[in-house]
């Protein structure tokens, strides 16, 4: 059974370009979450999706940061015209229910690096 | 706001003797906490979590205290080992569908 996938483990863009990272929750999950760290810091919440619905974006920056959970395939975190300031790993979790009632599972996440 | 942090950012432990990580929180009304692990390059890995009705819980090697009077969480291990090495977050569960709210961390390093 496996865990939470993301790819790419690492991802290097230059300024201006766009990064799409991609988490495949595990079988039977429907609840996907993204989290930011930032070096020596803590996981920030970004989005919570449940199949093809954003339940809270609250965390996600307004511009340039969106995400998808879609009916087939994995969730999707996209950030366009990417800068320095968006290198970080970013992490995926998934749970069958929302997190409030079970545990969330984490994937190694993807380190983005912008040069 | 409110926010969960860390007092120590850094925790050296010999081998074999115990450590001790703690936390602060500031939101009253949270009522459910977890501990992870994350080890270099992977992600945060669920330790052992506790009620806000409890005051301790143990699982194996590992002890969470939660002191509501003063909003302190810890973490004991027992016997820490090499294999203990990492950076420990505590986390609250908010909002209605338990959004996880991280502290910023504590590196343990296990020296021989």
């Amino acid at each position: 059974n496996a865990g939470v996938m993301q790819n790419p483990r690492h991802l290097v863009r230059r300024r201006g370009q766009e990064a799409r990272l991609r988490c495949s929750p595990v079988k039977g999950h429907s609840h996907v979450y993204w989290y930011r760290q930032l070096p020596e810091e803590g996981l920030k919440f970004m989005v919570y999706l449940q199949k093809e619905n954003i339940i809270d974006e609250s965390g996600m920056p307004k511009e340039r940061f969106s995400a998808e959970f879609p009916k087939e395939g994995p969730s999707i975190l996209r950030i366009q015209q990417v800068v320095r300031g968006d290198s970080a790993a970013y992490f995926c979790a998934s749970s069958p229910a929302r997190t409030s009632d079970t545990e969330a599972f984490f994937g190694q996440g993807t380190r983005l690096t912008v040069v | 706001g409110e926010s969960v942090g860390l007092h120590l950012p850094t925790l050296s432990v010999q081998e074999g003797d115990n450590s001790i990580i703690n936390c602060a929180y500031s939101n009253s009304a949270s009522d459910y906490f977890i501990w992870y692990k994350q080890e270099s390059g992977k992600g945060p890995q669920f330790i052992i979590d506790i009620r806000s009705n409890m005051d301790k819980r143990q699982g194996q090697r590992v002890t969470v205290l939660l002191n509501k009077t003063v909003k302190h969480l810890s973490l004991q291990i027992a016997a820490t080992q090499p294999g203990d090495s990492a950076v420990y977050f505590c986390a609250e569960k908010s909002d209605s569908w338990g959004k996880l709210q991280f502290g910023a961390g504590t590196q343990v390093v296990v020296t021989p």
